[in-house]
């Protein structure tokens, strides 16, 4: 598997309060993803990284912010949970061509 | 904009029998496209993928997939399918460009009777 950590795996949150998940990897690629996963919508792109400090939005990027300082670490974070955003979330990873996926978070909100 | 049909939600098929899912994307140029699998409570993993050249392209586990230009298709296949099989596959389109933000088809949930 490649070497990509996604912390916390499983998250309960209130309504409108702060989330951050974090997605670490240990490849040294230069692109990283956050993708939400939804029953009958496949895997959808919120935001992503192509390279330290450069991100830009993904499809679904309303009420999410991302951060990436250090090569290794891409943060999503949910500036103010809704329950429209349980889900769970997966992190990705490319060189540029095929991308390798983390676990997952599966992130509830209440 | 890049988009991925994936027509079947559900696919049931014997154990032993040869097995056929459908991908249907539209992209504006030549697409990276890729399969992955997803067991329940896993993440994906990648089957196999196309860039360019030859048109049948192998994978792991025994899986391959034919790209079809004329057909805006790429149907994954597999002779014989083990009960191990039973998972969620999904199709994917990138664009050829640095990035390569990838577009999901919605999945075909697989069944595999014993």
């Amino acid at each position: 598997d490649a070497g990509i950590t996604q912390s916390p795996r499983h998250k309960v949150t209130e309504t409108g309060t702060p989330v951050t998940l974090r997605c670490h990897q240990t490849e040294n690629h230069r692109y990283m993803y956050w993708y939400r996963q939804d029953p009958g919508h496949g895997l959808r792109l919120i935001h992503y990284s192509y390279g330290v400090k450069d991100t830009d939005k993904g499809e679904v990027s309303d009420g999410y912010s991302v951060s990436r300082s250090k090569t290794e670490d891409f943060l999503l974070t949910l500036e103010s949970a809704t329950s429209s955003q349980t889900s769970v979330y997966f992190c990705a990873i490319s060189g540029g061509v095929e991308a390798f996926f983390g676990q997952g978070t599966r992130l509830t909100v209440v | 904009a890049q988009s991925v049909t994936q027509p079947d939600i559900h696919i049931t098929v014997s154990e032993g029998a040869s097995l056929e899912l459908r991908c249907n994307y539209s992209y504006g140029a030549t697409p990276y496209l890729f399969w992955y699998v997803q067991s329940p409570g896993q993440g994906l993993q990648l089957l196999l993928k196309y860039f360019s050249g030859d048109t049948l392209v192998q994978g792991i586990k025994g899986f391959e997939a034919e790209f079809k230009r004329s057909q805006s298709s790429f149907n994954l296949r597999k002779p014989s399918v083990h009960w191990s099989d039973a998972a969620e596959y999904f199709c994917a389109v990138g664009a050829n460009r640095g990035g390569n933000k990838l577009t999901f088809g919605t999945g075909t949930q697989l069944k595999v009777e014993l």
